[in-house]
């Protein structure tokens, strides 16, 4: 059974710097890419990033570009998200997301499994 | 960027009833569209991909249809789980674009 699980959530400060984590389990890590997706309280999902199965190819939505860093560590099974220069509005709970996979296909930018997610509060 | 709409915002129906989704693309998104389900306090989870394909373990009272610009999600006979806030996201122009509707919470009558 695919599981993924967050961490490293809390509240932290304007302008602050956070690392989420998400390890990884019931599936070839290394095989995968990998989202973050997020969601404000009481509002709806973003997505946030993307690392492909090797880590030489990255995404990121245009809110976060410039602060935030995707990356993976194969031998921990384990996604990173280093999030630098936060803001108010970077508040919200993230997720950690597998690409998609059928009984034939694989997909890229379908999302599932997701984890529960750890909340990111930004407050002075 | 695209931007996907959804309607209604809130759905009221009984347990029994078909329940009919919308979701309209600001432009064409081809057949590049899914819906998600999340229940209080749950992560999200697939419905249906690519439009019309319903992902591992959904039930068949499930069904997406559409293309170009508008899509439907209909639920053809609700159970009590049913019950939720589903959300369309659309892949038209990936990488690097990805976008989600704003949500439809379908609650009980």
């Amino acid at each position: 059974q695919e599981q993924l699980v967050e961490s490293g959530g809390g509240v932290v400060q304007p302008g602050r710097s956070l690392r989420l984590s998400c390890v990884a389990s019931g599936f070839t890590f290394s095989s995968y890419g990998m989202h973050w997706v997020r969601q404000a309280p009481g509002k709806g999902l973003e997505w946030v990033a993307f690392i492909r199965f090797d880590g030489n190819n990255t995404y990121y939505a245009d809110s976060v570009k410039g602060r935030f860093t995707i990356s993976r560590d194969i031998s921990k099974n384990t996604l990173y998200l280093q999030m630098n220069s936060l803001r108010t509005e970077d508040t919200a709970v993230y997720y950690c997301v597998k690409l998609y996979c059928s009984s034939t296909s694989c997909y890229e930018a379908w999302f599932d499994p997701w984890g529960q997610g750890t909340l990111v509060t930004v407050s002075s | 960027e695209i931007v996907l709409t959804q309607s209604p915002a809130t759905l009221s129906l009984s347990p029994g009833e078909r329940a009919t989704l919308s979701c309209r693309a600001s432009q064409s998104v081809s057949s590049y569209l899914a819906w998600y389900q999340q229940k209080p306090g749950q992560a999200p989870r697939l419905l249906i991909f690519d439009a019309s394909n319903r992902a591992t373990g959904i039930p068949v009272r499930f069904r997406g249809s559409g293309s170009g610009t508008d899509f439907t999600l209909t639920i053809s006979s609700l159970e009590p789980e049913d019950f939720a806030v589903y959300y369309c996201q659309q892949r038209s122009n990936w990488p690097p674009t990805i976008s989600f509707g704003q949500g439809t919470r379908l609650e009980i009558k």
